[in-house]
């Protein structure tokens, strides 16, 4: 079971466009990750979020969080070719570290 | 400061042939997991360790054991490949205290034919 899905799966959008992709549960989580995941190599941290309708800005990417805790957004301004990549959310399951990842959202800025 | 490495980079082997992938962090962290990460199936949790000489099972462990002798190094073994395990494997860790931010090695793509 998916605890975490995330919507698209594929997007392919041309320079200086502007996207949004989501993350989305069924049930309420503390906190959440994006990470970016570029190809032959592992995914890195961008921002967490941890309160309910917190927004976090990472120079043309903004991150938010639901209120109700449940889903997250990425929304990317005027998007470049370095922003390819693919885009995973991310949420703390039991205890210690762990970590479950979503789907991931597959981004293709074309210049 | 190398952060998390792993070798190899790439691998092929024959169903039933056994490897052992090797996994290594210079940041002393306490928290280390294995993930296989598959098209359209994100990444999955295979194992992971809170510590020297505690290990636990994560979302999908079939066919793979890990052991954790030293904070630095956690080895995954496969016994027996399966051409389902066919994959990019990630190494991961992690400060068991406060934030949960995962620090990720290159990967290694494995063939199993």
């Amino acid at each position: 079971t998916q605890l975490l899905e995330q919507s698209p799966q594929f997007l392919s959008i041309q320079e200086g466009e502007n996207l949004t992709v989501y993350c989305n549960s069924s049930s309420v989580f503390s906190s959440l990750q994006w990470y970016r995941q570029e190809p032959g190599e592992g995914p890195v941290l961008l921002v967490t979020v941890v309160t309910g309708g917190e927004v976090k800005k990472l120079k043309r990417l903004t991150f938010q969080f639901g209120d109700a805790r449940k889903d997250s957004s990425l929304h990317i301004t005027a998007a470049q070719p370095g922003d390819t990549g693919l885009y995973l959310c991310a949420r703390p399951i039991g205890g210690y570290q762990k970590v479950t990842f979503g789907t991931g959202t597959k981004l293709q800025v074309i210049p | 400061n190398a952060g998390v490495t792993q070798t190899p980079k790439f691998q092929v082997l024959k169903t039933g042939q056994s490897m052992t992938l090797q996994c290594a962090q210079d940041m002393n962290h306490e928290y280390m997991s294995w993930y296989r990460q598959d098209p359209g199936m994100g990444l999955r949790l295979i194992h992971y360790s809170v510590g020297a000489g505690i290990t636990d099972q994560g979302e999908v462990p079939n066919g793979y054991n890990v052991s954790r002798s030293t904070t630095e190094d956690f080895p995954l073994r496969l016994l027996s490949a399966a051409p389902s395990q066919t994959s990019v494997y990630f190494c991961a860790s992690s400060r068991l205290a406060g934030s949960y931010e995962q620090y990720f090695g290159p990967g290694t793509r494995l063939t199993v034919t």
